[in-house]
């Protein structure tokens, strides 16, 4: 059972490229989050959002509740972005399921 | 600083051999999230706690045991641990409808 897909898995973009990696769910939610692992494990929060869209920086997060879809938006990409993306979602018992991850490589 | 801590980072044990991973947060969180992580497979949820003695199963909870009797710890128990618990561990807190903050994670080796 995979509640959350991401896609692609992989993913070697130009250093400048403007990069949408996706996330589809297949359960009723209450939030839905983008999350960064750099190499070396660490896990940081980079958006919650359980409806519309949200920006940090170079980053944007929208979401699409009729779909059940949700996409992350790195603008100027730059080799610092190089990372695991894993989206999550969670659902109305606060339960967290995840997408199997996102590898980016930004090259300079 | 806030920060989520987790004590051992390292750990290679034996089969068998009781083990308690522990988890602390110093922002007075309510929600606190056991994750173990896995090669293929991904972060999956094991226990999640949505306050002080309220314990829920998350995904992969079997071999596995929490408490939460104090808010600020979470610690996560291995009664019998077996090789298939081999795994890399976070723990994670947040306040309810905020982002989560997780710990550097723990490396279990069980042999």
């Amino acid at each position: 059972k995979n509640e959350v897909e991401q896609s692609p898995q992989n993913l070697t973009a130009q250093e400048g490229e403007f990069i949408t990696i996706n996330c589809s769910y297949s359960v009723g939610i209450s939030a839905l989050h983008w999350l960064q692992q750099h190499p070396g494990g660490g896990i940081v929060s980079l958006f919650m959002l359980s409806s519309g869209k949200k920006k940090h920086g170079r980053l944007i997060a929208t979401i699409n509740i009729q779909e059940k879809h949700s996409s992350l938006h790195i603008t100027a990409s730059h080799p610092r972005d190089s990372a695991v993306y894993i989206c999550a979602v969670t659902n109305t018992g606060n339960q967290f399921y995840f997408g199997t991850g996102t590898s980016l490589t930004v090259i300079p | 600083e806030a920060q989520v801590t987790q004590n051992p980072r390292y750990l290679i044990t034996v089969t068998g051999k009781k083990l308690t991973v522990t988890c602390s947060q110093n922002m007075n969180h309510e929600y606190m999230s056991w994750y173990r992580q896995d090669p293929g497979l991904g972060l999956r949820q094991i226990y999640y706690s949505m306050n002080v003695e309220v314990t829920d199963k998350g995904d992969v909870p079997e071999g596995y045991k929490v408490s939460r009797k104090e808010k600020r710890n979470f610690p996560l128990i291995l009664e019998s641990p077996s090789p298939n618990q081999t795994s890399l561990y976070f723990c994670a807190s947040s306040t309810a409808y905020q982002p989560q903050h997780f710990g550097d994670g723990t490396r279990l080796s069980i042999l």
